[in-house]
């Protein structure tokens, strides 16, 4: 089966840096994927790891443990903007690897505060 | 990056009527487009894959009766859901991979601005 887990709910201060986590368990592993999403909007690409190992981009960076099954998403400098959804995704290769089908967590809702 | 359109972004139906949701990639081909459907303050459910040329592959639980897929070309697939009832109410957002892994890409997902079906 596949389960995907992350905390519902966090809280954090404007220019802090606050870690979202995630940890999987799933028939195959091709790679996780974090996307953010505002209320009511489309999900946007944030990060992608497939290797174990510290991914950095800006703000944003995400981590992946694969012999954990565990990942997170740091967000440093935090701004007002950031308050949103943050989403985990895996992608599993049920069917060979040939298609990019990703399973989602079950999403953690950031709220920044001044 | 690479462009999705959702078209119609919100509708509302009456119970027992059909509602027809397009998804379209601008301006790269898709031979492979996902739905997903979202309820208030939850995550991302895949309910099917759509395959250009063939039959969508649903995932369990997802009646295929009741949520058609048509994948007519590599820039288009559409999803309706068929006599519609309440329950069926919720955030349908349709993506699309622009570059495909087996070929080096990440695979990574493309989103459209998704359809919010109420009926009534």
């Amino acid at each position: 089966g596949q389960n995907i887990d992350q905390p519902t709910e966090m809280t954090a201060t404007e220019g802090a840096i606050v870690q979202i986590n995630c940890t999987y368990q799933t028939s195959g592993f091709n790679g996780l994927f974090w996307y953010q999403q505002h209320a009511g909007e489309a999900p946007t690409f944030l990060s992608y790891n497939v290797l174990d190992g510290l991914e950095e981009k800006g703000r944003f960076s995400s981590f992946l443990s694969r012999s954990k099954g565990y990942s997170y998403l740091l967000l440093k400098e935090l701004q007002m903007k950031d308050s949103a959804s943050y989403l985990c995704a895996v992608r599993d290769y049920g069917d060979g690897g040939a298609t990019n089908k990703l399973i989602f967590g079950t999403g953690t809702l950031l709220a920044v505060q001044p | 990056g690479a462009v999705v359109s959702q078209h119609p972004s919100w509708v509302i139906c009456k119970s027992g009527t059909s509602v027809k949701i397009e998804c379209r990639s601008l301006d790269f081909q898709a031979t492979t487009m996902f739905w997903y459907r979202q309820f208030p303050k939850q995550s991302l459910m895949l309910m099917a894959t759509s395959n250009e040329g063939s039959k969508a592959t649903y995932e369990q639980g997802v009646e295929k009766d009741k949520f058609l897929i048509n994948h007519a070309s590599l820039t288009l697939s559409t999803l309706t859901v068929t006599s519609a009832h309440p329950e069926d109410s919720s955030f349908y957002i349709c993506s699309a991979s622009k570059d495909h892994i087996l070929a080096g890409g990440t695979g990574e997902l493309f989103f459209g601005e998704g359809s919010r079906l109420t009926v009534l």
